[in-house]
């Protein structure tokens, strides 16, 4: 079974600096996806960042990029420049490909970008 | 593209009552999941189908919960003789086939009282 630890459950960080977020996760399975989400005070979950068990480069989207070391079984999202609007709950998520399970979620960190 | 789209927004029931979620996924995706979050957690996983057929329903919480997909598109989610405890937000999300990402609805938010 896979499970996903997000260890700060508050963050903070001061606007346009760059903010790590840490997930790590735990799985016996080779090939896996990690995911993350942002969920702000709207409720709606909003993709941000998908990195493959395979692929050899950190994914980036935009002011995101996945910090992803395999052998620490870790996948840190990194936010880079912050804005008053990343304030949000931010989850971790994975799943594996062999044997079609649902996407599992950490329990979240919360971010809070200061002016 | 209108986005996953779930009714009501807000629930208030009383101990005991049944009530239905609704989720309409984003048109043409064949996969729709059903998530409940508590305050203070990351979304749990509950169900999903494949397009009407329902291939996950052993972490339906008890079997108080059921969920149907008739023709493969909207979805819902029931839950008879409610109790406090599930006072939750229920999600709802789509993707176009297994390895895609989920896109997620705004969520209903059931009170109990």
């Amino acid at each position: 079974a896979q499970k996903i630890t997000q260890t700060q459950p508050g963050m903070f960080v001061q606007e346009k600096e760059a903010v790590t977020l840490d997930c790590t996760y735990d799985t016996s399975d080779q090939s896996y996806g990690l995911f993350w989400y942002k969920q702000p005070s709207s409720g709606e979950m909003i993709f941000l960042i998908y990195q493959g068990s395979y692929d050899e480069q950190n994914a980036t989207e935009g002011r995101y990029s996945l910090n992803f070391q395999k052998a620490r079984k870790s996948a840190n999202l990194v936010i880079s420049a912050s804005q008053l609007g990343d304030s949000a709950m931010y989850f971790c998520a994975m799943r594996d490909w062999s044997g079609n399970t649902p996407l599992v979620f950490g329990k979240g960190t919360r971010l809070s970008v200061i002016a | 593209d209108t986005g996953v789209s779930q009714d009501p927004r807000h629930k208030i029931t009383k101990r005991g009552q049944n009530v239905t979620f609704r989720c309409d996924p984003i048109s043409e995706h064949n996969r729709l999941y059903w998530y409940r979050q508590t305050l203070g957690q990351g979304p749990e996983f509950l169900t999903y189908f494949q397009n009407e057929a329902q291939l996950e329903k052993s972490r339906l919480l008890s079997d108080r919960f059921s969920a149907e997909r008739p023709k493969g598109s909207f979805s819902t989610l029931e839950i008879q003789r409610t109790e406090q405890g599930d006072s939750a937000m229920y999600l709802c999300a789509s993707s176009p086939g297994y390895d895609e990402k989920l896109f997620f609805g705004s969520g209903t938010q059931l009170s109990v009282l």
